[in-house]
Formats: C-alpha cells, structure tokens, sequence
C-alpha cells in the first residue's frame, strides 16, 4: 500500500490558463473522489468514479471541471479557464467498495490562480 | 439532508491536558462515522471510525463512541502532546454501502508545551 499519490504539489497558473492534475489511488480501491477543499473549511465532494465510470458529479462542478479514469486507475481532473475562485487545496481519495471502507485521501494540489 | 457540526475552533490546549472535540451529526438511515486529522500541507489522513450505534473506535491514544441517542460522535483524548496540534475533522457516510461523504468543517487544535 503506497497510499494515494498526487502530482503536482503545487499549481500556480494565470487566470484563463488550462490546468491539470494527476491522481494515483490505492492499486486495489475501485472508488476514486475528487474533493475541493478552501481554507478553514472541510472537504467538499466533487465527484465520483467506481472503476472507469463517472457515476456522480456536484452541483458545484461547472462545464469548466471536467475528471477522467481511463482504465479504472489513475485519473486526472482539468480545469480550463481557471478562475480566481478555483484557488484551493484539490483533493484525491479512494476507498473500496467494502461495507464501511474509509476514504483514503492524497497530499492534494494547492492550486493558486492568479 | 445528512451533515455533520463540529465545534468551533481554534482550542488551544497545553500538554497533556484532556481534549474534547464534539461532533453531531443528522442523517436519515444508519450512517458510519468517522474521525480524520490533517496535518499542515497533507491530505487528511483516517484518525478512528465506527459503524454502528455503541461502537467506540479508537486510535493512537483518541476516542471516540457512536451515539445514536445523542446522534455524537466527540473525540477524546486523556493527553494531548504538542504532535497532536492539526485540524481535525468529523464526517459520515450516509450508507454503509454508499460513496457518499460528509465533513464537518474542522477544528483546529494547538497543542503547546
């Protein structure tokens, strides 16, 4: 188990810039979230992928967020246009599909747009 | 809907005082409920967890027992050490099946020696 890794650490993009990020889960996990998180706030559910399948999107997620998994493995979440409001920490976790199985959270991304 | 409240933050606590941090919750069907710190520029990591109603998780010195009466979920612990200062976090799973996540919006503890 090597834990859930994201790349970058770190993002800082003008506003209107593209940007990407990569998220690597826990090998045996199916589930893979996408959460955003602000400063003095908790984690705030973006979206959800079971194997390769997007099955839930946030109301909050605009046309600009869009997330992949191609193969059920890594996934990456883009976010085109950014905006001075997309600055925050962008979490990735993963859990099984196991009764109760916990969320397994990575390092994020601090994305800063200025 | 289904939520959690934490108490508010900052707490600010000296070594190897006692540390409360309540969590109640709402939800509609028979959640699991969990505990997660997070230390400065890190993902949240699993503190404890509980799955039922009684059930007192507990790890690395921090507890914490699911009670349906009260819908809580405070977290506890006998003495504090300076390593312990993060933000903490409540949340819960609606379904014990389900893919769903809420947290609570943390509280952050100082520990200072």
């Amino acid at each position: 188990d090597t834990g859930v890794s994201q790349d970058p650490r770190h993002k800082i993009t003008k506003r209107g810039q593209n940007v990407t990020f990569r998220c690597d889960p826990i090998s045996e996990h199916n589930r893979l979230y996408w959460y955003r998180q602000t400063l003095g706030q908790g984690p705030e559910f973006l979206t959800y992928f079971q194997n390769e399948a997007q099955l839930e999107k946030s109301r909050l997620l605009s046309d600009r967020f869009s997330a992949e998994r191609p193969k059920g493995s890594f996934s990456t979440l883009e976010i085109q246009r950014t905006e001075q409001g997309d600055s925050a920490m962008y979490l990735c976790a993963s859990s099984s599909s196991l009764v109760s199985s916990p969320l397994h959270f990575g390092n994020g991304t601090r994305l800063t747009v200025t | 809907g289904d939520s959690v409240t934490q108490m508010e933050g900052p707490v600010t606590l000296s070594e190897e005082a006692f540390l409360t941090i309540n969590c109640t919750y709402t939800a509609t069907g028979y959640p699991s409920l969990f505990w997660y710190v997070q230390y400065p520029g890190e993902g949240l990591q699993l503190l404890l967890k509980a799955t039922k109603a009684d059930d007192k998780g507990s790890n690395k010195g921090f507890e914490a027992t699911y009670r349906k009466e009260t819908t809580s979920f405070h977290l506890e612990k006998g003495s504090v050490q300076v390593s312990d200062s993060a933000v903490y976090f409540c949340a819960l799973s609606p379904n014990p099946t389900g893919n769903q996540f809420y947290f609570g919006t943390g509280t952050s503890l100082t520990v200072i020696p």
